[in-house]
This record gives C-alpha cells, sequence and structure tokens, in this order.
C-alpha cells in the first residue's frame, strides 16, 4: 500500500532550528490529513490535522501545509526541542473530517533533535 | 486528559489458540478502530465500529478476526485461530464522530 509514502526514515536537527517532515500521497480522495506523534511503546498521539480546504493550518509550533496539486503535505517544527524527538507518521482520511472513516498511514519519520 | 486504554500490553499465545484483545474508548466517542503494525511495517487499518456493527473493514479482516461491544465500555478484537503471521502491535483508537483518531498504548502480540 503506497497510498501514503513519507520517504525519509529519519531526520536530525539542532535544538532550536527548524525540523521539516515530509508526506507524499496519490489518491485522490483523502480530503482530510494528520500527523501524530509516537514515542516508543506508546500509542500514536494526535499532533495536527489538515482539511483539504485549506493549504496551511498552524498550532504553536506545529504547522502543516498542504499542496494539493503536488498531493504534499509537510509538517513545521519551529523551534525544535529535544522532547520533539519521536516517530513521526502522516494519515490522510476520505470523507472529510466528519466521519469515522478509515486512516492510512505513511512509514514514519523518526526525528531527533540533538541538544 | 481521557484516554483510550488497552489491556493486556503483552499477550503471548500459541498457534492456533484463539486471543481476545481488550480496549476501553474514551466514554463519549462514537466510532471505534483496530489497527495493527507488523514490525518494521506501516500501520494498517483493521476494521471500523458504529452504532453496534462494523462500518468498514480491510481486506486483513478476514473471517478469523471478530470485534464486540459486549457493554457500554469495552470493546473487544478476537482472533479465533492465531497464526504465526497475527504477530503484531495492536492500536484500538476512537473518534466522537469527527477526526483526530485517539489511540490506546497497544496491545504486543507474540504467537508463539
Amino acid at each position: 500500500d503506497q497510498q501514503v509514502k513519507q520517504n525519509s526514515p529519519s531526520l536530525s536537527v539542532q535544538e532550536g532550528r527548524i525540523s521539516i517532515l515530509n508526506c507524499d500521497y496519490t489518491n485522490s480522495m483523502f480530503d482530510y490529513f494528520l500527523w501524530y506523534k509516537k514515542y516508543p511503546a506508546e500509542g500514536p498521539t494526535f499532533l495536527i490535522s489538515i482539511s483539504s480546504i485549506k493549504d496551511k493550518n498552524e498550532d504553536g509550533r506545529f504547522t502543516v501545509f498542504l499542496n494539493k496539486s503536488a498531493k504534499h503535505l509537510s509538517l513545521h517544527i519551529v523551534p525544535s526541542q529535544p522532547g520533539d524527538s519521536a516517530v513521526y507518521f502522516c494519515a490522510a482520511s476520505a470523507l472529510g473530517e466528519t466521519s469515522g472513516s478509515r486512516l492510512t498511514f505513511g512509514e514514519g519519520t523518526q526525528l531527533t533533535v540533538n541538544p | 486528559e481521557p484516554e483510550v486504554t488497552q489491556t493486556p500490553s503483552h499477550q503471548v499465545t500459541q498457534m492456533g489458540q484463539e486471543v481476545i484483545l481488550r480496549c476501553v474508548p474514551i466514554s463519549n466517542h462514537l466510532y471505534f478502530y483496530w489497527y495493527r503494525q507488523i514490525l518494521g511495517q506501516k500501520v494498517e487499518f483493521l476494521v471500523s465500529f458504529y452504532n453496534n456493527e462494523i462500518s468498514e473493514k480491510s481486506e486483513i479482516f478476514d473471517d478469523q478476526f471478530s470485534v464486540e461491544r459486549p457493554d457500554g465500555s469495552n470493546f473487544t478484537l478476537k482472533i479465533r485461530s492465531t497464526k504465526l503471521e497475527d504477530s503484531a502491535m495492536y492500536f484500538c483508537a476512537s473518534s466522537g464522530g469527527f477526526q483526530p483518531q485517539h489511540f490506546g498504548d497497544g496491545t504486543r502480540l507474540s504467537i508463539l
């Protein structure tokens, strides 16, 4: 299942700098996108989302950008902190925000923020 | 903050045995889900459940799998006759009819 793809398995950044995590999708039916963070031995924790009617959503240090024509989204973390070190999953859903439809996940990107 | 709880955290079972994984979703949520993650692979959707019936299932969710909401709080996943390839981390999730889905910490299922 290659519908959602995160091409970078890992990313290392310095504390205080920007982290940019990327995600590509192929299914045109996807219209709602989410980012989850996962620490070892824990479940995915919801971070931020964006609907396809927007191209940007911001929540504190986290901003998600959506480029529908390129079928690409990215998560920006500014400034990065050591506690942000985790695996970040991109996920996509069809049928919008107001439904119980399945999430399709990417492979995940391991972010390491060095002090 | 309300959370999804899963028990047990680790289940070891002999191949061919039945296993039941348990979840307590967030109390006012309406949609319930099971996902799994085989080691080194993506998180995969198994099934969603709404209004006491399956609303969607993946091709993975064959006749060996079943889900149930036996009372007002629990949501279970049963695997009737486990196979080696069922070894995975199983995540339960719930949502209030709106995304996002909130996940539990998972049950690690090991089939011997």
